[in-house]
């Protein structure tokens, strides 16, 4: 099973500042990964697929990179709706997913 | 606008049988190209893939849980089922019905998510 290591475990940052989430996988996925933001009480939302491409609806402030073992979410200037629980997740074996990145307000 | 929306009971008791239904809207499950799958959340930890099943269908199964999980389908109704044998209080989760994207033949990311139901595992 492939792992993914998501750091750090909480960002407390202030509105308007730019958040920089990491995922490791144990072993390459390609681009084969996904990001996902979850709110207290509800399903997680699709915002990053194949590492990279925005899902449909999703503001232009979030952009994914990387490959490989490698990626990064970056949140260009947080606004209020942002601060949430983010989880990558790969499709390259199997479907697994980061224990999550808890945004809070600093 | 696709909506997914699972049932089933919200307490089991512990050796038995965890069953529930994702009922989906506003689309066809036999469509081509989208798979169905089951994710679980223990209460405020992270999440896990369960199972996945094409309309057609074939099936996958997260390896340590494959002994004791079925997915199925029913076209007829647009709905797709889980059942999750010999439970035990780590089966405790809010259990999510989704629909993944198919990519080159295979299934991929999780667009559209139900609310999620509950299930507590206790005597």
């Amino acid at each position: 099973e492939i792992v993914l290591i998501q750091s750090p475990a909480t960002l407390s940052l202030s509105p308007g500042e730019r958040a920089t989430l990491s995922c490791r996988a144990s072993q390459s996925v390609s681009s084969y990964l996904a990001w996902y933001q979850q709110k207290p009480g509800q399903a997680p939302r699709l915002l990053i697929y194949d590492a990279s491409n925005r899902a449909t609806g999703i503001p232009t402030r979030f952009s994914g990179s990387g490959s490989g073992t490698d990626f990064t979410l970056t949140i260009s200037s947080l606004e209020p709706e942002d601060f949430a629980v983010y989880y990558c997740q790969q499709r390259s074996n199997w479907w697994t997913f980061g224990q999550g990145t808890k945004v809070e307000i600093k | 606008q696709l909506q997914l929306q699972e049932s089933g009971p919200g307490l089991v008791k512990p050796s038995e049988t965890l069953s529930l239904t994702c009922t989906v809207s506003g689309g066809s499950i036999s469509t081509s190209f989208y798979y169905w799958g089951w994710i679980r959340q223990p209460p405020g930890k992270g999440l896990e893939w369960i199972a996945t099943i094409y309309h057609s269908g074939s099936t996958y199964y997260k390896p340590s849980l494959k002994s004791r999980v079925t997915i199925s389908v029913d076209t007829s109704k647009n709905q797709f089922s889980l059942r999750l044998n010999s439970v035990t209080a780590a089966d405790t989760a809010v259990y999510y019905c989704a629909r993944m994207n198919d990519a080159f033949g295979w299934p991929s990311w999780f667009d559209y998510w139900g609310q999620g139901t509950l299930v507590t595992v206790s005597s």
